[in-house]
């Protein structure tokens, strides 16, 4: 079973502060994506990478894929209250044909206080 | 245009109803997913549907009843729950045979079995 894990599970900060969300597998993905969710409604996605080493930035947020594929960060810079969410990582080893299952990360749930 | 519709957004039924959620994408893609989420928990797959004919059903129990009438629509049957399925019940969309597999996620049904 490929597994992602994210770490950590729970963060509570401050406003303005900075933080490092990581997700970890020991199987290689060929793309990963990152979602963020508010309580009641759908994830939405924020970004996806494809490229060992890939950097990409969305306003204060960069995401990291690791150079062998099995492992992602997301960092925030200056933290705002509209931050606060669950952020999922997600994977899609190929299983079948034309078809391919997600596998999610077991979420770090943030918390941004004003 | 990313979006995918759900409908209705909120369900309360008994455990003898019989009831259906909808799930609506005009993004061209031809997979379609249902999942469930527990309360802080990652979402888990339910069934795919690739090009309208089912691809993935994760032993789901029969009360749960998915239907694919065209390459837009998405339904979820429900007959006979148990409190134990009241949970927020999310469908998703995406291209088949890309490599990147994103995944666009509906705002999701919030079930209450009672």
């Amino acid at each position: 079973t490929q597994l992602l894990e994210q770490s950590p599970q729970f963060l509570s900060i401050q406003e303005g502060e900075n933080l490092t969300v990581y997700c970890n597998s020991s199987s290689v993905f060929s793309s990963l994506q990152w979602y963020r969710q508010e309580p009641g409604e759908g994830p939405v996605l924020l970004v996806t990478v494809v490229t060992g080493g890939e950097v990409k930035k969305l306003k204060r947020l960069t995401f990291q894929f690791g150079d062998a594929r099995k492992d992602s960060s997301l960092h925030i810079t200056a933290a705002q209250p509209g931050d606060t969410g669950l952020y999922l990582c997600a994977g899609a080893p190929r299983i079948t044909s034309g078809t391919y299952k997600y596998i999610f990360g077991t979420g770090t749930r943030l918390k941004v206080l004003a | 245009d990313t979006e995918v519709t759900q409908t209705p957004k909120h369900l309360v039924m008994g455990m003898t109803n019989k009831k259906s959620l909808k799930c609506e994408q005009h993004m061209g893609h031809r997979a379609m997913y249902w999942y469930k989420q527990k309360a802080k928990k990652p979402p888990e797959l339910m069934f795919v549907y690739s090009y309208e004919k089912l691809s993935i059903n994760e032993s789901v129990p029969s009360r749960f009843s998915p239907e694919c009438p065209n390459s837009s629509l998405l339904n979820l049957h429900l007959h006979a729950l148990q409190p134990e399925d009241s949970a927020l019940y999310l469908c998703a969309s995406s291209h088949v045979g890309q490599k990147t597999y994103e995944q666009y996620f509906g705002p999701g049904t919030r079930l209450t079995v009672t």
